[in-house]
């Protein structure tokens, strides 16, 4: 299995504009995680999804933030207008479900808003 | 709120040498507990997953305890190797939601 792939790995992108961060999880893997990563806050999880359904976004610092999951193969992390406090690393996981079921996490994408 | 401390924040160590790594939360009703491995530019790998009814587990090298009670746990690599030069992050998850709080994590040097 190729493990959870996300894409793209590094955006740079000026302020206002809007940034899409993808994820494919491991096909089985039935829970997808969103987390950002920075010095500061560490690890915080954003938003995560059940069987596609979201289950949880209290993590969202934002109106600005948004996330789908389509089908089981797909999930997406729009921010729109995109801020500089945003830079960070989002990372994308998943797991065979909720509960006592371990994370598989994906290579992160650093994303920098100039 | 749960809160997840790692102590210490780094930690420089001679190969061969055997260590611990420390991770203590403030609420004891965790489901489980994870370790994870970071290195630099990298995502993260799963290390070793407790149950919140075990009291440890172990995978080569690799040992890990959870204490809930007193709200601890300890990641203990026995045999220190230069490859083992990573962030180590514990994690815990409160409730059946997979919903994890990180600690800050420990960056581990070892030193040939």
């Amino acid at each position: 299995d190729a493990g959870v792939i996300q894409s793209p790995r590094h955006e740079v992108t000026e302020m206002g504009q809007e940034v899409t961060l993808r994820c494919k999880p491991i096909s089985g893997h039935n829970s997808l995680f969103w987390y950002r990563q920075t010095m500061m806050r560490g690890l915080e999880l954003l938003i995560y999804f059940n069987n596609n359904v979201p289950i949880d976004d209290s993590g969202m610092p934002e109106d600005r933030f948004s996330a789908k999951m389509p089908n089981a193969s797909f999930s997406t992390l729009k921010i729109q207008p995109s801020e500089p406090r945003d830079s960070a690393v989002y990372f994308c996981a998943s797991s065979l479900g909720t509960g006592s079921y371990e994370q598989y996490f994906g290579p992160g994408t650093r994303l920098t808003v100039t | 709120k749960q809160e997840v401390t790692q102590i210490p924040a780094a930690l420089s160590v001679p190969e061969g040498e055997n260590l611990v790594l420390n991770c203590s939360f403030t609420d004891s009703a965790i489901y489980n507990l994870q370790w994870f491995r970071q290195d630099p530019g990298k995502g993260l790998t799963s290390l070793l997953l407790i149950q919140s009814s075990q009291r440890e587990q172990t995978s080569g090298r690799l040992n890990a305890s959870l204490d809930k009670s007193s709200g601890r746990s300890t990641l203990y690599i026995a045999a220190s190797q230069p490859g083992d030069s990573a962030t180590y992050l514990c994690a815990v998850s409160q409730g059946n939601t997979g919903k994890l709080i990180f600690g800050q994590g420990t960056t581990l040097q070892v030193k040939p």
